[in-house]
């Protein structure tokens, strides 16, 4: 079965620490992306990448910082955690190419962050 | 530039009851429409898409969906409830002249009662 996989479930992390995100897949997938959730705003993109070692920018990408030196992991980096850094981080994946946006994501089961 | 409005952000329903939940998509063209849904503690799973075809669509777990261009909505539809479909639904709308980027929609919490 094909996945996508966030290497913690729960973390907790203190205000200005750096925090790193992981997320691998491994259905060899050029395309991922981290959004983060919460509650009345759905899902926002932080940070995508086509392709290894390439990345763009989404809608919210302030505090954020993403690498992606494998195509299967891509990592979400957050400078200094700041409390309203604290939310539900997704990361998903999608196959590369033209019109490939007609299969959807597969997502991680995400990773809730607290930053205190 | 895309945008999705899911208006209801909880809904009720009795178990064995019909549900829709509403979405309606901002965009130019035909776009590429997804439902997904998102149980407690877990990612998002896809229910459904739309990109071509029959405006009607058929999903997992019951669901089905229809594409109505003349409302710019994408409503998703189960004839009968079940308490497991208690979780929360998203809608997300693409376009390949936007890349591969998915814009989603703020979610409605389903409740099931019993």
């Amino acid at each position: 079965d094909v996945k996508v996989t966030q290497s913690s479930r729960y973390l907790v992390k203190r205000t200005g620490e750096k925090v790193f995100l992981e997320c691998v897949q491994d259905m060899d997938h050029e395309n991922m992306f981290w959004y983060r959730q919460d509650p009345g705003l759905g899902l926002r993109l932080i940070y995508f990448s086509y392709d290894v070692k390439m990345k763009e920018k989404g809608d919210i990408p302030e505090g954020y910082s993403v690498s992606r030196e494998k195509k299967e992991r891509f990592s979400l980096i957050l400078e200094s955690a700041s409390t309203n850094q604290t939310s539900m981080y997704l990361c998903a994946s999608s196959p590369g190419g033209p019109n490939s946006i007609n299969y959807g994501y597969t997502f991680g089961s995400g990773t809730r962050l607290t930053v205190v | 530039a895309q945008s999705v409005t899911q208006p209801d952000i909880h809904i009720t329903v009795s178990e064995g009851a019909s549900l829709e939940l509403r979405c309606n998509y901002s965009y130019g063209a035909t776009p590429y429409l997804f439902w997904y849904v998102q149980s407690p503690g877990q990612g998002l799973q896809l229910l459904l898409k739309y990109f071509s075809g029959d405006t009607l669509v058929q999903g997992i777990k019951g669901f089905e969906a229809e594409f109505k261009r003349s409302q710019s909505s994408f409503n998703l539809r189960k004839p009968s409830v079940h308490w497991s479909d208690a979780a929360e639904y998203f809608c997300a709308v693409g376009a390949p002249e936007y890349g591969n980027k998915l814009v989603f929609g703020a979610g409605t919490i389903l409740r099931v009662k019993s």
